[in-house]
């Protein structure tokens, strides 16, 4: 059964302090390791989508990274707007759903 | 611009009710999800779609049935709400091939009394 698990739960950081959150997966043929940030009352926004260990991709103050066991997302000088909890998700082998983790709560305090 | 729309943000309804959300997306994706998002659980899969008329069940469709008549237009419907189906539900879309990016609609926040 393919498994994500995120952490930490919660993360709560000052302006300016870079931080990594981490996606712990266990998946039959990975497909796609997908990031996702997620408002307060809103659906998912899509982020990344990583395809196979050693991939990075980057976006403004983030960079998400795949290895053949985890993804990292890497948070560099965060700002208050960044504030929001980011999903990750993966996609096994001969599958069209998405397999989600509980997310990890940032909070970037100025 | 990716677009998926849910009818409605918010909606309070009463126990024994039949309740229809409804999605539509502008990508002409194949695949369309619904998902309920709780506290503490994450996103759990209720059913998906990868064609018209066709239908799979998710992790958790007890309790819900699908309605896809039409590509864009995908509807998820409590055929008797009861106070443990008050939750948020999203609305997704994708297209099968290389990227599978599941695009998501704002929600709808359901309140059952």
């Amino acid at each position: 059964e393919d498994q994500v698990t995120q952490s930490p739960e919660a993360l709560r950081l000052q302006e300016g302090e870079s931080s990594s959150l981490n996606c712990s997966y266990t998946v039959s043929g990975l497909r796609g390791l997908f990031w996702y940030r997620q408002d307060p009352g809103k659906g998912p926004e899509f982020l990344f989508t990583l395809y196979s260990a050693g991939e990075e991709k980057e976006k403004e103050r983030l960079k998400a990274t795949l290895t053949k066991k985890e993804s990292f997302l890497h948070i560099t000088a965060p700002k208050p707007e960044d504030s929001a909890t980011y999903l990750c998700a993966v996609q096994g082998g001969g599958s069209e759903k998405l397999v989600f983790g509980k997310g990890t709560k940032l909070t970037v305090n100025p | 611009d990716v677009k998926v729309t849910q009818s409605s943000r918010y909606l309070v309804k009463r126990t024994g009710e039949k309740v229809f959300l409804e999605c539509v997306q502008d990508m002409d994706h194949e695949n369309m999800f619904w998902y309920r998002q709780d506290p503490g659980l994450g996103l759990r899969l209720i059913y998906f779609s990868y064609d018209v008329k066709m239908k799979e069940k998710g992790d958790i469709p007890e309790g819900y049935s699908v309605s896809r008549e039409k590509k864009e237009r995908f509807s998820l419907i409590l055929e008797s709400a009861s106070t443990n189906q008050t939750s948020m539900y999203l609305c997704a879309s994708s297209s099968p091939g290389a990227q599978e990016t599941q695009y998501f609609g704002p929600g709808t926040r359901l309140l059952v009394l």
